[in-house]
């Protein structure tokens, strides 16, 4: 399978602090990534899709100043959450995007816990 | 937004028992997959079945899929302690930037105890 390497595994900031979560695919090219939030106890929650060259898409809700996407290379995408405040204490997945991906298995980044005091 | 939903929430068994998850569905699909989620962790990949197949096995897994009535379920058998975990059905669906991707169920948490 798809080897997706996410880091931080967890992060504690200050509120007001931002906070980086780099998402790199090891072994194959991702010309998108799609970012996920889980609160707990509840699902996976689509954010945004991070595409290689060009603007990020952001689902309904979701504010596109505040979860800041980069995706400069077929690599590598990087979530920005941007003066953080306790409510954007989640849990934060990535999973990259191919050709086959909506056809076959999906992969994931080992998820990154967010907790803003 | 969400797919679908899944029942029970949560589900405590004893270890050897079985566990039934089900999941229903909104929009068509091309596949339906599970999920398994430890705490706190990443997700694995359990089964992909296509919107042309109504049954699939793998080990102790089995997975249906009714496309009539949206609706699928997750058995597991012979449950171990180590099956503990949230188990999530997901399809690819069209999101509000029309663009197709995974959604999830909301998920069961499933408490085997030894």
């Amino acid at each position: 399978g798809a080897v997706v390497s996410q880091h931080p595994s967890w992060v504690i900031c200050k509120s007001g602090t931002s906070v980086k979560i780099e998402c790199r695919s090891l072994d194959f090219q991702a010309t998108t990534m799609f970012w996920y939030r889980q609160f707990p106890k509840q699902s996976l929650m689509l954010m945004a899709t991070s595409n290689e060259g060009s603007k990020a898409t952001y689902e309904q809700g979701v504010e596109k100043d505040k979860f800041l996407i980069n995706h400069a290379s077929l690599t590598l995408s990087t979530l920005t959450v941007t003066s953080a405040h306790p409510e954007d204490s989640s849990f934060y997945i990535c999973s990259p995007n191919w050709d086959r991906a909506i056809v076959t298995e999906a992969f994931f980044g080992q998820g990154t816990r967010l907790t803003v005091v | 937004s969400q797919q679908g939903e899944e029942d029970p929430q949560a589900l405590s068994i004893q270890e050897g028992e079985n566990a039934t998850m089900n999941c229903s569905y909104k929009t068509s699909i091309n596949n339906l997959q599970w999920y398994r989620q430890n705490s706190g962790r990443g997700l694995v990949h359990l089964i992909l079945i296509r919107s042309n197949e109504r049954e699939k096995h793998s080990g102790r897994l089995r997975v249906t899929l009714d496309t009539s009535k949206k609706s699928s379920s997750l058995l597991i058998t012979a449950s171990r302690a180590a099956d503990t975990a949230s188990y999530f059905c997901a399809t690819d669906a069209l999101m509000d930037t029309g663009r197709r991707a995974l959604t999830f169920g909301s998920g069961t948490r499933l408490q085997v105890q030894p």
